[in-house]
């Protein structure tokens, strides 16, 4: 258990709206990371942060932006929702540098109607 | 066009039974790891593997590396049904992960 937590666990939306989906972790470490993962397409990154207020974009950032503003939050947020960002969200910390190993949250279901 | 693909994309297999999933790719990677993924939950890591031919084992499972770095597999002796779940592989490339697509594994009582 790295002591991640993602919230809310469900979520259901409308198209337009906007989404703030929250990762938190207890364990301090500098490396985040936000996921999608569809059917065959296994997980794909969002975004990554490497420290307070430094992140970046990754295979499918648009339409996502993220924050983070204490090590311990990382926040996705989905401007105005569409029905393609239907998808499970997962948060995922990094805890080495020289390991690319990493730790997942439980996810988050967003449907967007 | 993924740069990380795994076969078969489902097994289903009896209790007691081997099995060989296999991950490849056309690029070389520095490491990779393989996670396992139960219905609901994230993946959680199984292995790391580093050296181009190495061999790890846990348990009952059976990780390789191949030689040349672009290619992994996974072999489960006398499957058990709480092996059921999804497989994956993941590797870093450049600034990002990559993850594949997975083998769904069902193993019958």
């Amino acid at each position: 258990d790295a002591g991640i937590t993602q919230s809310p666990r469900h979520k259901v939306t409308e198209t337009g709206t906007p989404v703030t989906l929250r990762c938190h972790q207890t364990e301090n470490h500098r490396y985040m990371y936000w996921y999608r993962q569809d059917p065959g397409h296994g997980l794909r990154l969002i975004h990554y942060s490497y420290g307070v207020k430094d992140t970046d974009k990754g295979e499918v950032s648009d339409g996502y932006s993220v924050s983070r503003s204490k090590t311990e939050d990382f926040l996705l947020t989905l401007e105005s929702a569409t029905s393609s960002q239907t998808s499970v969200y997962f948060c995922a910390i990094q805890p080495g540098t020289s390991d690319d190993t990493q730790y997942f949250g439980p996810g988050t279901r967003l449907t967007v109607l | 066009t993924q740069l990380l693909e795994q076969s078969p994309q489902f097994l289903s297999i009896q209790e007691g039974e081997n099995l060989t999933v296999y991950c490849n790719s056309s690029s070389v990677f520095s490491s990779l790891q393989w996670y396992r993924q139960e219905p609901g939950e994230g993946p959680v890591l199984l292995v790391t593997v580093v050296t181009g031919g190495e061999v790890k084992k846990l348990k009952r499972l059976t990780f390789q590396f191949g030689d040349a770095r672009k290619d992994s597999s996974l072999h489960i002796t006398a499957a058990q049904p709480g092996d059921t779940g999804l497989y994956l592989c993941a590797s870093r490339y450049g600034q990002n992960f990559v993850f594949g697509p997975g083998t769904r594994l069902s193993v019958l009582p």
